[in-house]
């Protein structure tokens, strides 16, 4: 089955730096890779995600990179903000063996914790 | 729009007994997750619901767990008898229908956190 390994564990960054957390993946047949965002106490939440057909994608100051030859996935967040503080969670899902879409479920890395000090 | 609410949000119990955790996905959706995160690693698969349905339930650990979603509408998790391992914090999710190839986001609940003492 799908195994997806992130890195690093903890990040502190000052704020206006660029953080980066990197993620690989088992199987070559996932087809799908959100990040999800988890401030404390609250519910993870989707921030960015990209399909296997697309290389890269952004939405302001994140952006999402996929290498599917080497099957590895990175989240880029530039000019920090203490507010970006959270867990970040990358996931892969498996395609639907009929329908070719994602399956829905997720296989999550250990997460990362981002501290952006002001 | 009402999201996924789960309930209760905090559970302690101790070893050996029953609780029961529920899930009410965001109307209309059809496919309902379960997952669960041990302090410190990542957040594992348990379930798949598909309407009433179980599409996938290779994450469940054991036949302590039971989960059931009845009607197709909220779904419950049980666990009996409970474990020390079995705490965590467990989430629900739910999307929409993903059929003809649509990848459709995954909304995720607060969660349940359950102690076994």
């Amino acid at each position: 089955g799908e195994n997806v390994e992130q890195h690093p564990s903890t990040l502190s960054v000052q704020e206006g730096d660029s953080a980066v957390i990197k993620c690989t993946y088992s199987d070559s047949a996932s087809n799908y890779f959100p990040w999800y965002k988890q401030e404390l106490g609250k519910r993870p939440q989707l921030i960015i995600d990209i399909r296997s057909n697309v290389g890269e994608k952004k939405d302001q100051r994140i952006a999402v990179t996929l290498n599917k030859t080497a099957k590895h996935f990175s989240l880029h967040i530039t000019e920090t903000q203490p507010e970006d503080s959270a867990v970040y969670f990358c996931a892969a899902s498996p395609p639907h063996p009929v329908y070719g879409g994602s399956q829905g479920n997720l296989i999550f890395g250990k997460g990362t914790k981002l501290s952006v000090k002001p | 729009e009402a999201g996924v609410t789960q309930f209760p949000s905090h559970s302690v119990i101790e070893k050996g007994q029953t609780v029961t955790l529920r899930c009410d996905p965001i109307s209309g959706h059809d496919n309902l997750y379960w997952y669960r995160r041990v302090m410190g690693k990542e957040i594992k698969f348990l379930l798949h619901f598909v309407k009433e349905s179980k599409q996938d339930e290779s994450g469940m650990p054991n036949n302590r767990f039971l989960a059931e979603r009845t009607g197709g509408t909220y779904s419950t998790l049980k666990v009996q008898p409970a474990e020390l391992e079995d705490s965590g914090v467990y989430f629900c999710a739910s999307s929409q229908d993903w059929r003809g190839g649509r990848d459709t986001e995954a909304f995720f609940g607060q969660g349940t956190r359950l102690t076994v003492v």
